[in-house]
């Protein structure tokens, strides 16, 4: 089975930017969209197709998708931020959640 | 707006089943599929399966087989998910939402928190 890596956690100052990757073999050919769910709340839709906004998604979400590795990245990072966050695709009739990053804003 | 309301929270005896309910409001129900994740304490997001609510059809991971069912009722745009022969480790948050075939889940129901306990 399609199996995807995502770092524990990750660290990033007030204001600065963030990098939270997900990796899986050749991921680069998949759709990938990414999530965030901050503590007791349903995950939010973020990035979906490797790149898109849904409406009310702040810009300064934006994804990218290459070969082995997929990531979001969260430009001007905000104490709102703070949150997990999940990669997912589709591989053979299947949906694949990454195991999810925390991200810290200090 | 869109939107996806969970029944309530329910405890259960290992070896019984739970039956969770998803309504959906705000658009068309049986243009959209839906997906059923699940979320462990302190855990990640893990698939369950998806149902097409238009013709009923159904996927499941391959974890599941054989103890979960989806099923939909178009006339109250509501899909369940009754996952049987329930264990400790079933202990979970169970969402639905809204999406597509090969696609992403745009809109979440609120969770369900089931907990098997003795």
């Amino acid at each position: 089975s399609y199996e995807l890596t995502q770092p524990l956690s990750v660290s990033v100052a007030l204001g600065q930017t963030a990098r939270i990757t997900c990796g899986g073999n050749n991921i680069g050919s998949k759709n990938v969209h990414w999530y965030q769910q901050k503590p007791g709340q349903a995950p939010v839709l973020v990035i979906y197709r490797d790149t898109n906004r849904p409406s009310g998604i702040p810009e300064r979400f934006s994804g990218s998708n290459s070969g082995n590795t997929a990531t979001l990245t969260i430009s001007r990072a905000q104490a709102g931020d703070e949150a997990d966050y999940y990669c997912q695709l589709w591989d053979s009739s299947t949906a694949v959640f990454g195991g999810g990053t925390k991200l810290t804003v200090l | 707006q869109v939107q996806l309301v969970q029944s309530g929270a329910e405890v259960k005896k290992p070896g019984a089943s739970a039956k969770v309910s998803c309504k959906g409001s705000g658009y068309i129900f049986t243009n959209y599929y839906m997906y059923w994740v699940r979320q462990a304490p302190g855990q990640g997001l893990e698939w369950m399966g998806i149902i097409n609510p238009s013709a009923g059809s159904t996927t499941y991971a391959q974890k599941f087989q054989g103890r979960v069912t989806m099923t939909r009722d178009t006339s109250t745009s509501t899909v369940y998910m009754e996952l049987s022969s329930l264990r400790s480790e079933d202990t979970a948050i169970y969402h639905c939402g809204r999406g597509s075939w090969g696609g992403a889940v745009d809109c979440w129901g609120q969770g369900t928190l089931v907990t098997v306990s003795s």
